[in-house]
């Protein structure tokens, strides 16, 4: 059974500083990889997602996130912080098949002026 | 309107009560989806439906009931919930099923609607 682990629910930087989430899967085979964020009293929407290709994906907002099949792992960045991007994240996998959308249980992250 | 819309946003039900969950979905979509987000757990996937058939229903318990008379729009019926029930009710839509579970396309989502279970 596929399965996300997202390191720390609760992610702190201050304004400017470098956000790393982390997410790492477990899959059988070469996954689909997605990151959505969740802003208060929002649904989900996407950030970026990986398929195949270039293993460096970039997103919405300055966000981007780097597949890295050896560790299994799918983290998300961005250089500097803005205020605006405090809010919940979330990863999710799905293998090739037909089978949904695997989230993790989401990373919140605040953001401290 | 455009996107996904969920009413009402906020609901408070005794366990005795009957409600129901609305969700329409302006984009010409025709897979939707219901998911249950708790504090501290994954989404967790509750119904799939697909050209208005139901397509999967994960072990939800017979107290939710969901209702896609077309496309464009999704119901969940809600009878003697229990406090656990308590959540965001998150309804989502995809262009297509199979282009979902491929990765192909994304999935859209509602704002979610509160339910409070006293």
């Amino acid at each position: 059974a596929q399965s996300v682990t997202q390191l720390g629910s609760h992610v702190s930087v201050s304004e400017g500083a470098l956000v790393l989430l982390r997410c790492n899967y477990s899959s059988s085979v070469p996954p689909y990889l997605f990151w959505y964020v969740q802003y208060p009293n929002q649904g989900l929407q996407l950030l970026l997602k990986y398929t195949t290709g270039a293993t460096l994906v970039k997103g919405i907002n300055g966000f981007e996130a780097e597949f890295k099949k050896s560790e299994t792992s799918f983290h998300l960045t961005k250089p500097s912080a803005h205020m605006s991007d405090a809010a919940e994240y979330f990863c999710a996998v799905n293998p090739s098949g037909n089978t949904p959308l695997v989230f993790g249980k989401g990373t919140r992250l605040s953001v401290i002026a | 309107e455009t996107g996904v819309t969920q009413t009402p946003r906020h609901l408070v039900m005794g366990m005795t009560n009957k409600k129901s969950l609305k969700c329409e979905q302006h984009l010409g979509h025709n897979a939707m989806y219901w998911y249950k987000q708790s504090a501290k757990k994954p989404l967790e996937l509750m119904f799939v439906y697909s050209l208005e058939e139901r397509v999967e229903n994960n072990s939800v318990p017979s107290r939710f009931s969901p209702e896609c008379p077309n496309s464009s729009h999704l119901f969940l019926h809600l009878h003697t919930l229990q406090p656990e029930d308590s959540a965001l009710y998150l309804c989502a839509s995809s262009q297509d099923l199979g282009g979902t579970y491929s990765g192909a396309n994304v999935l859209t989502f509602g704002a979610g609607s509160r339910l409070t279970v006293l």
